[in-house]
């Protein structure tokens, strides 16, 4: 079975603080996705990665950054905490060949 | 611009009904279309996908077709049953698309409730 694990069920940061959100996954995917879950808007998509080091925007990358250092973790970065980034978010990985992604259980993200 | 629409926020069926969630899409680029269940707290879990070969898949109680001339795909489940009550996603990606990553592009979501 895939597994993508997320470092966190629940946080709670303070405005103006750096987050990092890690995620890894154990199936040797390329593919790794960092999504945000807002009610009515569905899942959003950040930022992706395609292999160990290249990164690519999604719809939604202003104030986010990525990290991938390894083929198995893929990082996601607040760089300064908002109250608008409180959210559900969503790591996911997928071959590259295949359209099927398999989802972290999620961190629930809450801005003060 | 929402590539991928699903315009009923909520559905509520009775248990042993036919549960039928829609989804439609803009981007006749897109070749293959997926859909996902989510329980609250938890990261949403594939369901059943198709390819824009076909225009029925089916798997146990779920089936998906897909109208391609409507660019539409439709979810149903029969028979419903409680424990099917989530919110459910429709996701579309251009696979073969020359340098796609396989990034999935989601619709809003489709909140089930299914009554005993």
């Amino acid at each position: 079975d895939v597994k993508v694990t997320q470092s966190s069920r629940y946080l709670v940061k303070r405005t103006g603080e750096k987050v990092f959100l890690e995620c890894v996954q154990d199936m040797d995917h390329e593919n790794m996705f960092w999504y945000r879950q807002d009610p009515g808007l569905g899942l959003r998509l950040i930022y992706f990665s395609y292999d160990v080091k290249m990164k690519e925007k999604g719809d939604i990358p202003e104030g986010y950054s990525v990290s991938r250092e390894k083929k198995e973790r893929f990082s996601l970065i607040l760089e300064s905490a908002s109250t608008n980034q409180t959210s559900m978010y969503l790591c996911a990985s997928s071959l590259t060949d295949k359209a099927e992604a398999f989802f972290g259980q999620g961190t629930r993200l809450t801005v003060v | 611009d929402q590539q991928v629409k699903q315009n009923s926020p909520s559905l509520s069926v009775q248990e042993g009904r036919i549960s039928i969630l829609n989804c439609d899409y803009t981007n006749s680029m897109f070749d293959y279309f997926l859909w996902y269940k989510k329980y609250p707290a938890e990261g949403p879990t594939f369901l059943i996908s198709i390819s824009s070969i076909k225009d029925k898949n089916e798997d146990g109680r779920f089936t998906v077709f897909l109208n391609k001339s409507a660019k539409h795909l439709s979810l149903h489940i029969v028979p419903s049953q409680p424990g099917d009550s989530a919110v459910y996603f429709c996701a579309a990606s251009a696979l073969r698309v020359s340098g796609n990553t396989g990034k999935l592009i989601f619709g809003q979501g489709t909140t089930l409730q299914v009554k005993p």
